[in-house]
């Protein structure tokens, strides 16, 4: 069974910084991208970043590129978010979700995370 | 990065069928066979429902229908029930390697 758990998420100053962690198992890792997803409160989802299976192919939406970063941990299963620079409007719940191949671009989510709240103040 | 337009609220009485569209544009649905519908129930892990336009997930019922017609996709519910009461968010693969999401539409069973 599919099984993915963020964590890392809390309070944390303007300015600040995170690093969300999403441990994942039932599934082979490194055969599959990875993404992050963001939904602020009364707010559509957002995408934040991918990272393809090789870890060579990674993608950020504009509104935290340089300031967040997508990194993979093959051996321990686990994707990783460091968010640096915060702002307010990063307030989220941070969501990690499997792709269904090993490639980044033109591909569909398959599994959902149950995400992991982000506030900044 | 603009949200793919879907209704706020969409409602039927159990038994009913409903209808979800989602707007985009020439560079993301009307390009790309790379649509996907998700299900979320608040406190839960969303659910991927439909991907690829067409395409069910594994163990969704065949009550769910997805299609695309230019820059517009939708999802149809066919015999509403209780437990399709949940928010319901399109998303789609778009020009520049990355990804865009739905507004979000509500579904209410009376």
């Amino acid at each position: 069974e599919v099984q993915l758990l963020e964590s890392g998420g809390g309070l944390v100053q303007r300015g600040g910084s995170l690093r969300l962690s999403c441990a994942a198992s039932g599934f082979t890792f490194i055969n599959y991208a990875m993404m992050w997803v963001r939904q602020a409160p009364g707010r559509a989802p957002e995408w934040v970043s991918v990272i393809s299976g090789t870890g060579t192919s990674i993608y950020y939406a504009d509104s935290v590129k340089g300031r967040f970063t997508i990194s993979r941990d093959d051996p321990r299963s686990t994707l990783h978010l460091q968010l640096t620079g915060l702002r307010v409007e990063d307030t989220a719940i941070y969501y990690c979700a499997k792709m269904a191949s090993v490639a980044a671009r033109f591909e569909h989510i398959d599994f959902w995370g149950r995400g992991t709240l982000v506030a900044v103040s | 990065q603009s949200a793919l337009t879907q209704p706020a609220s969409v409602s039927g009485s159990p038994g009913q069928s409903i209808t979800i569209s989602c707007a985009g544009t020439s560079s993301d649905i009307g390009a790309y066979n790379y649509v996907s519908w998700h299900q979320h129930h608040p406190g839960k892990a969303p659910k991927v429902i439909i991907y690829d336009v067409t395409y069910r997930s594994s163990g969704i019922s065949s009550r769910f229908l997805g299609s695309k017609s230019g820059n517009t996709a939708s999802l149809a519910i066919s015999g509403l029930q209780p437990e399709d009461e949940a928010d319901y968010y399109c998303s789609s693969y778009r020009d520049g390697s990355t990804y865009v999401f739905g507004t979000g539409t509500t579904v209410t069973v009376l």
